[in-house]
């Protein structure tokens, strides 16, 4: 079955850092790809996709790759802000719109001032 | 992509109850999904609601303890039955688009 794997935290960094969070996978086909990031207190919200292999993803200064050598989709961003603390989840969809997600367990995000 | 209006926003109810969350959406759409986010976890698929057919439930999950209704291409409910402490988390339904899903604002649920 499909399965998501991203590095847990907290993952704790000083602000204008760069930040790079792992995420890997397992699917049959060709999934598309996504990153989810949940605000204190706020609902899921997407923050960038990727439907096929060597696709970039981009919002808000975040990128991720679709990797399907390594079966990655890194999310990465040069310099990282205090308002960027949040939980992130990488998710993947192998269905085309018809099963709903898989997700990975979150990354808890804390930038410090 | 969709708008969807999901209620209640939260709710604390005893044991043995049973709450029925509700979701609609600004435009029709075939399929409706419901996730459980337990506390301090990610997110996983209870079911699948299709319009006019039964839902399918994911492994681990059966129709008994959470009936769904999708009367039509807008609107679902998902009901927690006979509620137990375990079933305290944060309930999203979510719907496909473009590529994409959008997700409710979520009912987070406390059993006491």
């Amino acid at each position: 079955g499909n399965s998501v794997t991203q590095m847990e935290g907290p993952v704790t960094l000083s602000e204008e850092a760069f930040l790079t969070i792992n995420c890997t996978y397992t699917a049959t086909g060709y999934p598309s790809l996504f990153w989810y990031v949940q605000y204190p207190g706020e609902g899921l919200q997407l923050l960038l996709k990727a439907t096929k292999a060597d696709d970039k993803g981009s919002n808000k200064g975040f990128e991720a790759t679709y990797r399907k050598e390594t079966t990655s989709f890194h999310l990465e961003k040069g310099s990282v802000q205090v308002s960027d603390s949040a939980v992130y989840f990488c998710a993947l969809d192998s269905g085309g719109g018809a099963d709903g997600l898989t997700f990975g367990k979150g990354t808890h995000l804390i930038i410090q001032p | 992509s969709a708008v969807i209006s999901q209620k209640p926003s939260r709710d604390i109810c005893q044991r043995g109850t049973s709450l029925t969350i509700q979701c609609q959406v600004d435009s029709q759409v075939t399929m409706m999904f419901w996730y459980r986010q337990q506390p301090g976890q990610s997110l996983t698929l209870i079911a699948t609601a299709n319009q006019g057919s039964e839902a399918t439930y994911e492994s681990g999950f059966v129709i008994d303890k959470f009936p769904i209704s999708r009367p039509n291409l807008t609107f679902s409910t998902l009901t927690v039955s006979n509620m137990s402490p375990e079933d305290s988390s944060i309930y999203l339904c979510s719907v496909g688009r473009g590529g994409g899903y959008t997700f409710g604002s979520g009912t987070r649920l406390t059993v006491v």
